[in-house]
């Protein structure tokens, strides 16, 4: 696509659920980050995706975050039992991989309210 | 530990003003420093990147400046406008580590 696209946009759900937040980066891309903003906070690393290679998970808080990415393209942001802590703004991007010198393209991000 | 620091946290200034926004940084050994653009509710754009070789990039009205020495970036916007009200960031990438270090940003508003 002509971007990255997150979805849903915006997201409420109660305490105790599970959340999937997805990333459709830009085609051809190879990289891809999920970070984490909390309100006047700096972002967060979470995840890294680079090809074939194993993900760098760690920045992960907790065994409650996962995160997949299927076919080198698509990834899956997924936070199980949701604590009000983990509200959020959880910004996806993506790069062409290929060098170190390289702009990062950002989603618009999903605004997570944890209730 | 590479450190970033965004001084001031949110800056007023009137429209038609130059204004320069802060970015320091602890450790020297940096690959690149780029500065991006956040408007509410939205993603991150990315305004500029500087080389870790370069000392400084231009981009219309936006001109950023690196010197590793004094661990020091500085995004300077000239003829300030009511639409560059925005939170802007710095954030470099260390080393040969592909993650980015973020600083929290400097809130600015261009009053008209």
């Amino acid at each position: 696509g002509a971007g990255v696209s997150q979805s849903p946009s915006n997201k409420v759900t109660e305490k105790g659920k599970d959340v999937e937040l997805r990333c459709d980066p830009i085609s051809g891309h190879t990289a891809l980050y999920w970070y984490r903003q909390s309100l006047g906070q700096g972002l967060e690393f979470l995840i890294y995706f680079q090809g074939n290679s194993a993900p760098d998970k760690s920045g992960l808080p907790s065994d409650r975050f996962s995160a997949e990415r299927t076919g080198g393209s698509v990834s899956t942001l997924t936070i199980q039992r949701t604590q009000q802590e983990d509200s959020a703004v959880y910004l996806c991007a993506s790069s062409s991989g290929q060098a170190t010198n390289e702009k990062l393209f950002f989603g618009s991000g999903t605004q997570l309210s944890v209730l | 530990k590479q450190e970033v620091t965004q001084i001031p946290a949110a800056l007023s200034v009137p429209e038609g003003e130059n204004l320069v926004l802060n970015c320091s940084f602890t450790d020297s050994a940096i690959y690149n420093l780029q500065w991006f653009r956040q408007d509410p509710g939205k993603g991150l754009t990315s305004l500029l990147l500087i080389q870790s070789s370069q000392r400084e990039q231009t981009s219309g009205r936006l001109n950023a400046s690196l010197d590793k020495s004094s661990g020091r970036s500085t995004l300077y916007i000239a003829a300030s406008q009511p639409g560059d009200s925005a939170t802007y960031l710095c954030a470099l990438r260390g080393d040969s580590n592909y993650q980015l270090i973020w600083g929290a940003g400097t809130k600015l508003i261009i009053k008209p």
